[in-house]
């Protein structure tokens, strides 16, 4: 049982240059998340899913794209980097509440992705 | 909308030292969930508790305890004879509902050194 993991675990991109992130879980969770870590700023979340095939904005989306083909993958895509993207990178994931309506459990992270965007 | 505040960025004790870490938020709903993660100079993130806002009850484990106030909208956490490995960023998080899911505000993070 692997939990969460992140490919790769570091990463030097110019700007301009895409990349794809991936996530994946093999806890059979039904929620992943993507969140940036910056200094002094705690981790702030660019998108999430509630479900395979379903993605949906957090606090801070523009310039990402996400896609949640399959149930235990979580991929996180930047089309044109930017220095302002570089930052830590962590996937989490969570299953959701047996009470419809109600939130939270906890999240399990990943080790995190460090990229550099020059 | 949701905030959540750390006042607290560093903070530095010697060991065996008792130490609290503060955990003030925001929310209009009457549903949520309050959490600590610790992180480590690994980097990676570790959960550490959970309380809902229906469940007002301290909890302790081992050297760790949390103390949830509704009515000053606090969720601090004691860590007891603090030892050097409990040197870390520590992230109070607020969870709450929203349409198709949920969604999770991050404290900016304390900083704890434990001195030998």
């Amino acid at each position: 049982n692997a939990g969460v993991t992140q490919t790769p675990k570091f990463r030097v991109l110019k700007t301009g240059q895409s990349m794809t992130l991936l996530c994946a879980q093999d806890m059979n969770h039904e929620y992943m998340y993507w969140y940036r870590q910056d200094p002094g700023m705690g981790l702030r979340l660019i998108h999430y899913s509630v479900g395979e095939g379903t993605t949906a904005k957090g606090e801070v989306p523009d310039g990402y794209n996400v896609s949640r083909l399959k149930k235990q993958n979580f991929l996180l895509g930047l089309e044109s980097a930017a220095p302002s993207q570089t930052s830590v990178y962590f996937c989490a994931s969570s299953y959701p509440s047996p009470n419809p309506g109600l939130a939270g459990y906890e999240q399990y992270f990943g080790p995190g992705t460090r990229l550099t965007v020059t | 909308a949701q905030k959540v505040t750390q006042a607290q960025t560093e903070i530095s004790v010697v060991e065996k030292e008792d130490v609290t870490l503060d955990c003030v938020y925001e929310t209009r709903d009457t549903t949520y969930y309050l959490f600590w993660y610790k992180q480590p100079p690994s980097g990676e993130l570790v959960f550490l508790i959970r309380r809902n806002s229906f469940d007002e009850q301290n909890e302790i484990s081992g050297r760790y305890s949390w103390n949830f106030q509704k009515s000053t909208s606090s969720f601090n956490f004691t860590i007891t004879a603090s030892q050097v490995v409990d040197s870390a960023v520590y992230f109070c998080a607020l969870s709450e509902a929203s349409t198709g899911g949920f969604k999770t505000i991050f404290g900016a993070g304390t900083r704890l050194f434990v001195k030998a």
